[in-house]
């Protein structure tokens, strides 16, 4: 099975900043990572997705990630914080084991604090 | 086009009851999935729907079930709700092949008291 371990459940930066919210994934398949933002009573909105192209994938508003096999980790970054930026995001891994690409495990999660 | 729709937004049932949530794709998707989020657990994968057939299952007890109309349209219901039900409930609509995206809807909060 696969799974998701996202460091730190709550990160604090300064605006202007520097984010690194950072994840490590377990499979035994290349995987299809993604990250997803979700606000406050809303739904999870894509950032980014790494299908097996291009190691570093570069998303909206900023944030990039990179896939790095040897560390299986998929770390997000954005390398200057905003206010609006603060929220909570999600690394997830798609299992194909069941014939699907569908099915999403995700990580607990990392809550972003931007101070300004 | 329009994103995924969900309705009810906010629901609230006792112990016991029965539950129905409803989920519109965006136009075009045939790959609809749902999700369980709550404080404790984080996000879990329900199931998932393909052209009216289930393609892929979590770890749910029977309880929980679906189905997808013709339109792509999906309904998940929950019988005999129980506390532990309480939860954001998310669902996401793909075209349907490949590595598709999955793009997701605000969600219907269910509280069971």
């Amino acid at each position: 099975a696969q799974s998701v371990t996202q460091l730190g459940s709550h990160v604090s930066v300064s605006e202007g900043a520097l984010v690194l919210l950072r994840c490590n994934y377990s499979s035994s398949v290349p995987p299809y990572l993604f990250w997803y933002v979700q606000y406050p009573n809303q739904g999870l909105q894509l950032l980014l997705k790494y299908t097996s192209a291009a190691t570093l994938v570069k998303g909206i508003n900023g944030f990039e990630a990179e896939f790095k096999k040897s560390e299986t980790s998929f770390h997000l970054t954005k390398p200057s914080a905003h206010m609006s930026d603060a929220a909570e995001y999600f690394c997830a891994v798609s299992d194909i084991s069941g014939g699907s690409n569908y099915k999403l495990t995700f990580g607990k999660g990392t809550l972003l604090t931007v101070n300004p | 086009k329009a994103g995924v729709t969900q309705t009810p937004r906010y629901l609230i049932k006792t112990r016991g009851q029965q539950v129905t949530l409803s989920c519109s794709p965006i136009s075009g998707h045939r790959s609809v999935s749902w999700y369980q989020q709550t404080p404790g657990q984080g996000l879990q994968f329900l199931f998932e729907y393909f052209s009216e057939t289930q393609r892929n299952k979590g770890n749910f007890p029977g309880r929980f079930s679906g189905r997808q109309f013709s339109n792509s349209r999906s309904e998940m219901n929950v019988s005999t709700l129980e506390l532990g039900d309480s939860a954001l409930y998310l669902c996401a609509s793909s075209p349907g092949q490949g590595s598709d995206t999955q793009y997701f809807g605000p969600g219907t909060r269910l509280t069971v008291l």
